[in-house]
């Protein structure tokens, strides 16, 4: 196990509603990364937050967006949710922005129908 | 833009074989490559990095090189089992300054008893 842990594990969601996903870091790991990861794809990166602040983003709309609070913890949230949102997201938490080695999350599958 | 490439299509060994994956990028010259695994419905667990001055490195049955002049990465399973069946994935650091990671689409390894 990484130490990384997201909730929920899954949601179903409809089109047009607003969800929060959650992750809890490992400890010490003061950087998070958002992925979204179609099926039979790898993971796409949305956006990574360094001690509280964004710190890069992916080719997201606006309508995905974070938050990094003070433990490190991290949310992402998908507002105005469409069906091709429906993914696996994943968190991975470093110690460095750059990422070299990155401890991910089990994943959130998250369906928007 | 940059650009990696690994074989779409599944690798079927037989047990005890070495198991050879390969990843191809372009329109970059990236510091360093790493390679995860990821079992279906969880999240990618690191396994190895390589840096640009690394010509090869190694971990108990995992080998990796890295051709920065070819642009290419291979990843090796040597004596594979049925265990390590799964999606392998190879990552680059972005090349602008997000400091996201951006993975292939994964080779699927499945090795027969």
């Amino acid at each position: 196990e990484t130490g990384v842990t997201q909730s929920p594990t899954h949601l179903i969601k409809t089109r047009g509603q607003q969800v929060t996903l959650r992750c809890s870091s490992q400890s010490g790991h003061n950087t998070v990364s958002w992925y979204q990861q179609a099926l039979g794809q790898g993971p796409q990166f949305i956006f990574q937050y360094y001690r509280e602040e964004e710190n890069g983003r992916g080719n997201f709309p606006p309508r995905f967006s974070g938050l990094q609070f003070p433990n490190y913890s991290s949310e992402l949230n998908v507002n105005a949710l469409e069906l091709d949102d429906s993914a696996l997201y994943l968190c991975a938490s470093s110690t460095d922005r750059r990422n070299t080695e990155a401890f991910f999350g089990q994943g959130t599958r998250l369906t928007v129908v | 833009s940059q650009k990696i490439e690994q074989n779409s299509e599944a690798l079927n060994i037989q047990e005890g074989k070495t198991a050879t994956l390969t990843c191809n990028y372009t329109n970059y010259s990236p510091a360093y490559l790493q390679w995860y695994r990821q079992d279906p419905g969880r999240g990618p667990v690191f396994l190895l990095l390589i840096r640009e001055n690394e010509k090869e490195k190694r971990k108990e049955r995992l080998k990796v090189t890295f051709d920065t002049t070819l642009k290419q990465s291979l990843f090796h399973i040597t004596a594979s089992q049925p265990a390590d069946s799964a999606t392998y994935l190879c990552a680059l650091e972005g090349m602008d300054s997000s400091y996201k990671l951006i993975f292939g689409s994964g080779t699927r390894l499945l090795v027969r008893p």
